[in-house]
């Protein structure tokens, strides 16, 4: 069974560029999160999908967005980067979210630099 | 409102000796609990989870946590460590209608000596 695939694995972009990473979750999952993993705020939750609905949301600005497809893949994007938008962004499904203890499995990770 | 603390940042061990990771949490509803390892340039990958079934909790590589509602607690412990073990692991806290949010601590760090 195939884990949780997130591509590109690794990017450099410049700051006011912007980026769109993508994962997709193991079969059968329907929701997808995304998270921002950095060495000065730790792991945050960006944002969760759940059949194609975003189910709830973190204390992030505008700027990063996410959507999710008909077949359970997501996509997050962040517009005119900023330096401290450098960090490992990692996408995580689970069949429905953590209700009722459900395992959250993580993907390796997208790590972008801003330069 | 849901929070984590992990108690030490850095840990370092003796090959061989009790590993010992402190977490503490906070949560206004019954909690899920969850132990994630972390390698370098890797994912995090599920150790263990607490979910209101038994409190002592075992999973892979031999860790195993123990649910502490009297001391808001979900320490991850094995009894020895090999030099496989050195990662970071991080502990985190999530609940019924939190869809997949988990709220992690801050991580910590484990080195293992020879």
């Amino acid at each position: 069974k195939a884990g949780v695939t997130q591509t590109p694995r690794y990017l450099i972009k410049t700051r006011g560029q912007q980026v769109t990473l993508s994962c997709s979750p193991i079969s059968g999952h329907r929701s997808v999160s995304w998270y921002q993993q950095t060495p000065g705020q730790g792991l945050q939750f960006l944002f969760e999908y759940f059949s194609e609905t975003q189910r709830n949301k973190g204390n992030f600005p505008g700027r990063f967005s996410g959507r999710q497809f008909s077949n359970s893949r997501s996509e997050m994007n962040v517009s005119t980067l900023e330096l401290g938008d450098s960090a490992l962004y990692l996408c995580a499904s689970s069949l429905a979210g953590t209700g009722s203890g459900n395992t959250i499995y993580f993907g390796e990770g997208s790590w972008l630099t801003v330069v | 409102a849901q929070s984590v603390t992990q108690l030490g940042s850095h840990v370092s061990v003796s090959e061989g000796a009790l590993v010992l990771l402190r977490c503490n949490y906070s949560s206004s509803v019954p909690p899920y609990l969850f132990w994630y390892v972390q390698y370098p340039n890797q994912g995090l990958q599920l150790l263990l989870k607490y979910t209101s079934a038994a409190t002592l909790v075992k999973g892979i590589n031999g860790f195993e946590a123990e649910f502490k509602k009297s001391e808001t607690s979900f320490h991850l412990t094995k009894p020895s460590a090999h030099m496989s073990d050195a990662a970071e692991y991080f502990c985190a806290v999530s609940g019924d209608n939190q869809g997949g949010k988990l709220i992690f601590g801050q991580g910590t760090e484990l080195s293992v000596k020879p």
